[in-house]
């Protein structure tokens, strides 16, 4: 079993729509959580990051821990057809500064 | 606005050969790192470094070595090149106290791909 499990997708929405994407992990002491987002023949970028647990919002994203269930979210609201990409869930322990990454899911906005 | 640059965008080396992959920070990272990504398997770590000279294996090593003689500098070696190794390869870089303070992100460059026949 992967330490950090991602739906690969690919996952097609059309524009305006809420989307959400996911991850699970196995790890208990994963404190820091990330999302990277990666367009095509690009590197990842990081897009948001997390702290233990709770929520983090920045304009059309919000971040979500909930480490009771060891499962992360990033939801996107009003999604555009530039929010296209690859988005990969990253996570670490604290005293380590190696990020453990999901496979990435490929998400789709249809105009 | 800072980066990494990495040296090429696309390689194409046949069979045997030895290539080289170079990855340029100039953030004055002291972590830099070196993955591979391939579909479905996601990004899978080859090589990481935390200082010049040093060098720790990552989840894939074999096949690789790795070689960082300045800060800024961190170069992949494919001894002999394989075709199970084309692949895009990523270089990433960081800072030494990941974490609150120090930033949580790892800054990647554009990725090269090879692909070896």
């Amino acid at each position: 079993q992967k330490e950090v499990e991602q739906d690969p997708g690919p996952l097609s929405v059309p524009e305006g729509a809420i989307v959400s994407l996911n991850c699970t992990y196995s790890n208990s002491a994963f404190q820091y959580f990330m999302w990277y987002r990666q367009y095509s023949r690009k590197g990842p970028e990081l897009l948001m990051y997390t702290y233990s647990s709770g929520n983090k919002e920045d304009g059309r994203f919000t971040a979500q821990v909930d480490k009771s269930s060891k499962y992360i979210s990033l939801f996107i609201r009003d999604s555009q057809p530039s929010d296209s990409a690859t988005y990969l869930c990253a996570m670490k322990i604290e005293s380590n500064y190696q990020l453990i990454w999901g496979a990435g899911t490929k998400l789709i906005i249809k105009p | 606005d800072v980066k990494v640059t990495q040296s090429s965008r696309y390689l194409v080396k046949r069979t045997g050969e030895k290539v080289f992959l170079e990855c340029v920070q100039d953030m004055d990272h002291e972590n830099m790192f070196w993955y591979r990504q391939d579909p479905g398997l996601g990004l899978r770590l080859i090589y990481f470094s935390y200082d010049v000279k040093m060098k720790e294996k990552g989840d894939i090593p074999e096949g690789y070595s790795v070689s960082r003689e300045k800060k800024e500098r961190f170069s992949l070696i494919l001894e002999s090149a394989s075709t199970n190794q084309t692949s895009m390869y990523l270089c990433a870089s960081s800072f030494l106290g990941l974490g609150q303070s120090g930033g949580y992100g790892y800054t990647f460059g554009s990725g090269t791909r090879l692909t070896v026949v």
